[in-house]
C-alpha cells in the first residue's frame, strides 16, 4: 500500500530534550510538508522540502530543524528552542509536477512535554 | 502573504439537514482552494478542491462554491450523517507551473461539524 507513515503515534519527552519525529512516504513524491496542529488554530506549516538536500522554513520553523537526506523520508527535530513543543504534528507529501495538488496527509505524531 | 479566515468554528446538525462552511482569503493571487477532512485521530484528507476557473464543483452530497470577486468559498454537505461528523479545514493556494509551484497551502482555522442522529 502506499502511503506516508510517520512514527510514534503519540511520544513524550522532558523539557530540554531534542526529539526527533519521523516521516516515510512511497508515494514517489518530491515535496514533503510538516505541519503543527494546535487546537483553534489549524495547521502551520513548519518546514517544506521540495526536492531532495533541499528545503525552506514555513510560517512557525523557529525552535525546529528538518533534513531530506533521502526522497522518502523527511525527518522533523523539535529543540529544546522551542518554547511550546506539546502539539499534533503532521507530515504531508505532493507531487508537484503531477498536475494533481492534493497533499497526503499522515496519520500524526501527538508530542507532550512536561 | 495569505491568510484564510474560517467560519464557524463549530457547527451541529441534525441528520438529514444541510451544513455549510465558509473561508474567506486575503491574496487576489491564489488560484486553488481545497477543502480537508479530518477524522478524530487521524490525518486530513482531501474530499474537494476548485479553482478559480470555476464557480462550482459538485461531487455526491458535497459542494463547494467559489466567489473570485468577494475572495471567498464556501462548503456545502447536503443530506449530512453522523459519518460527516469531524474537523473541516479549508485552505488556498496559489498553483504555479512547474518547478516554481511550491505546493505550500494556507489553511484556516478548521470547523467541527457534529451531526446529531
Amino acid at each position: 500500500d502506499g502511503g506516508i507513515t510517520q512514527s510514534p503515534k503519540y511520544l513524550f519527552r522532558k523539557e530540554g530534550q531534542n526529539v526527533t519525529l519521523s516521516c516515510e512516504q512511497n508515494l514517489n513524491h518530491d515535496a514533503m510538508y510538516w505541519y503543527r496542529q494546535d487546537p483553534g488554530q489549524g495547521l502551520r506549516l513548519i518546514y517544506y522540502s521540495q526536492i531532495v538536500n533541499d528545503f525552506q522554513k514555513g510560517d512557525i520553523a523557529e525552535g525546529y530543524s528538518v533534513s531530506r537526506e533521502k526522497k522518502e523520508s523527511f525527518p522533523l527535530t523539535v529543540t529544546s528552542a522551542q518554547k511550546n513543543p506539546t502539539a499534533f504534528y503532521l507530515c504531508a507529501s505532493t507531487n508537484r509536477t503531477s498536475g494533481t495538488y492534493e497533499q497526503y496527509f499522515g496519520p500524526g505524531t501527538r508530542l507532550t512535554v512536561t | 502573504g495569505e491568510n484564510v479566515e474560517q467560519h464557524p468554528s463549530t457547527l451541529s446538525v441534525q441528520e438529514g439537514d444541510s451544513a455549510v462552511i465558509k473561508c474567506t482569503y486575503s491574496d487576489s493571487a491564489s488560484n486553488y482552494f481545497p477543502w480537508y477532512k479530518q477524522e478524530l485521530g487521524k490525518g486530513p484528507q482531501l474530499i474537494i478542491d476548485i479553482r478559480s476557473n470555476v464557480g462550482e464543483k459538485k461531487d455526491q452530497r458535497i459542494a463547494v462554491t467559489l466567489n473570485k470577486t468577494a475572495k471567498h468559498f464556501s462548503l456545502h454537505i447536503t443530506e449530512t450523517q453522523p459519518e460527516d461528523s469531524a474537523v473541516y479545514f479549508c485552505a488556498a493556494t496559489s498553483l504555479e507551473h512547474g518547478s516554481s509551484n511550491t505546493g505550500k497551502l494556507i489553511f484556516g482555522q478548521g470547523t467541527t461539524l457534529q451531526v446529531k442522529p
